[in-house]
């Protein structure tokens, strides 16, 4: 089974610019979470999907930060104006079903470097 | 609110010894997920193990185990006869309620293994 997939890996951006982020999930997962990860910190939500409707995006600086999930597969995050503090790596993560006791898959992760 | 905190910022441990990274949780809900993963330098969030807050018995998976001692609210990850790979980011997190809520994570605890 294909794990989640991310792009790009890697992206340097000078500040004031846009950028965007891809995130493909499991197969068949219907929940889908965007992360960030500061550095020398754990991952913080950013905001959850289930299929193609917003679950929870309480902590996505809304002034610069989108996202959306068309078809309830594949999503998209992006960051516009981007500012230094924005520099860390997004992760995405998928899950297949109900119940604390499910497993969040993980991506590789977009490492952002904000100059 | 939930809250995760790893005090551990940094372990040692010599090869084939074992070693406890600490974590303690904080939940009004009586209904709630742990669960542990691991970040080697690559970058990818690797899921450990999982207990829940009604399991009777402490979690085990291979080399892991979970110390779940519900009354001091803390879910420390024991890793029996430690290996040169088990060298990475640990990192604790909670999930409550029911459904597919997002993971809270703690700040994490680095692991490394001497040989």
């Amino acid at each position: 089974e294909a794990g989640v997939a991310q792009s790009p890996r890697y992206k340097i951006i000078e500040k004031r610019q846009s950028v965007a982020f891809w995130c493909n999930p499991i197969s068949g997962h219907a929940t889908l979470y965007w992360y960030q990860q500061i550095l020398g910190q754990g991952p913080k939500l950013l905001i959850q999907f289930q299929n193609n409707g917003v679950v929870d995006d309480s902590q996505l600086p809304k002034d610069r930060f989108s996202a959306e999930r068309l078809k309830g597969v594949d999503s998209t995050l992006k960051i516009q104006p981007a500012k230094l503090e924005d520099s860390a790596v997004y992760l995405c993560a998928s899950s297949l079903s109900q119940g604390l006791e499910n497993e969040q898959f993980f991506g590789p992760g977009t490492r952002l470097t904000v100059l | 609110a939930q809250k995760i905190t790893q005090t551990q910022p940094g372990m040692f441990v010599q090869e084939k010894e074992a070693v406890t990274l600490d974590c303690t949780y904080d939940t009004s809900d009586p209904s709630y997920g742990l669960f542990w993963y691991k970040q080697p330098s690559s970058g990818e969030m690797i899921f450990l193990i999982y207990q829940g807050s009604y399991d009777q018995q402490n979690a085990t998976e291979g080399r892991y185990s979970l110390n779940f001692q519900k009354a001091r609210k803390s879910a420390n990850l024991v890793i029996s006869a430690s290996q040169l790979g088990d060298s990475a980011m640990y990192f604790c997190a909670m999930r409550d309620g029911w459904g597919n809520t997002p993971l809270v994570f703690g700040k994490g605890t680095r692991l490394s293994v001497i040989a």
